[in-house]
């Protein structure tokens, strides 16, 4: 079965470090990726996504994801994190044919200390 | 814009009671999913529907029900509420089932069952 998976569960960081959460997935076909941001006491919002094409993807906030096939991987980025990314984060990706289902990996929680 | 509408927000359940999580997009999007949220876990599919009057189950299942009677609403129903269903859960939309539309999400129900 297709499965999503993130390295990091819990990750600390000061403002202005930079990031990179790992996300590896297991399907080996044409795949769409997401990642997903949840801030505090807030729904799921889409930070940026994948299907096609240039594989450094750029999305809301500063954050990018580059998707390397050989490495099954869709890592997320941003070179400088404010105490406002503070979040849990998550990557995804469709379930293989149109069904539309998204498989979620376990999630990142993002703590950024002022 | 209303987008994804959940209610309640909140709900305590005692062992055994049932009850309706209710969902509602205004977006006139095709396919909605319920998600459970757990720590470490990530989101977990429930049920989908595709369309109208078309249900199918995903990751999770057990001891729920989901029914589609029109484009709008996809109510979760628990039938005998168990500890184990104490979870966050969210109602999610997109305008097709293609592997590129995005998925929009409510604000989530957060339910206890004692």
């Amino acid at each position: 079965a297709q499965s999503v998976s993130q390295h990091n569960h819990h990750v600390i960081l000061s403002e202005a470090a930079s990031l990179e959460l790992g996300c590896n997935y297991s399907y080996g076909g044409t795949v769409n990726l997401f990642w997903y941001v949840q801030y505090p006491g807030q729904h799921l919002q889409l930070l940026l996504k994948y299907f096609s094409g240039d594989p450094l993807v750029k999305g809301i906030k500063g954050f990018e994801a580059e998707f390397i096939k050989s490495k099954f991987s869709f890592n997320l980025r941003k070179p400088s994190v404010q105490w406002s990314d503070t979040a849990e984060y998550f990557c995804a990706v469709n379930a293989p044919g149109n069904t539309g289902k998204l498989i979620f990996g376990q999630g990142t929680t993002l703590q950024v200390k002022p | 814009n209303a987008g994804v509408t959940q209610t309640p927000k909140f709900q305590v359940l005692k062992t055994g009671q049932s009850m309706t999580l209710q969902c509602a997009q205004d977006m006139n999007h095709e396919y909605m999913s319920w998600y459970r949220q757990d720590p470490g876990m990530g989101l977990r599919l429930i049920h989908y529907s595709v369309g109208a009057g078309i249900t199918d189950q995903g990751e999770v299942p057990n001891g729920y029900n989901v029914s589609r009677s029109t484009t709008e609403d996809f109510p979760l129903r628990l039938l005998s509420a168990a500890p184990s269903q104490t979870s966050v859960y969210f109602c999610a939309s997109s305008y097709s089932t293609s592997a590129h539309a995005e998925a929009f999400f409510g604000q989530g129900t957060r339910l206890t069952v004692v």
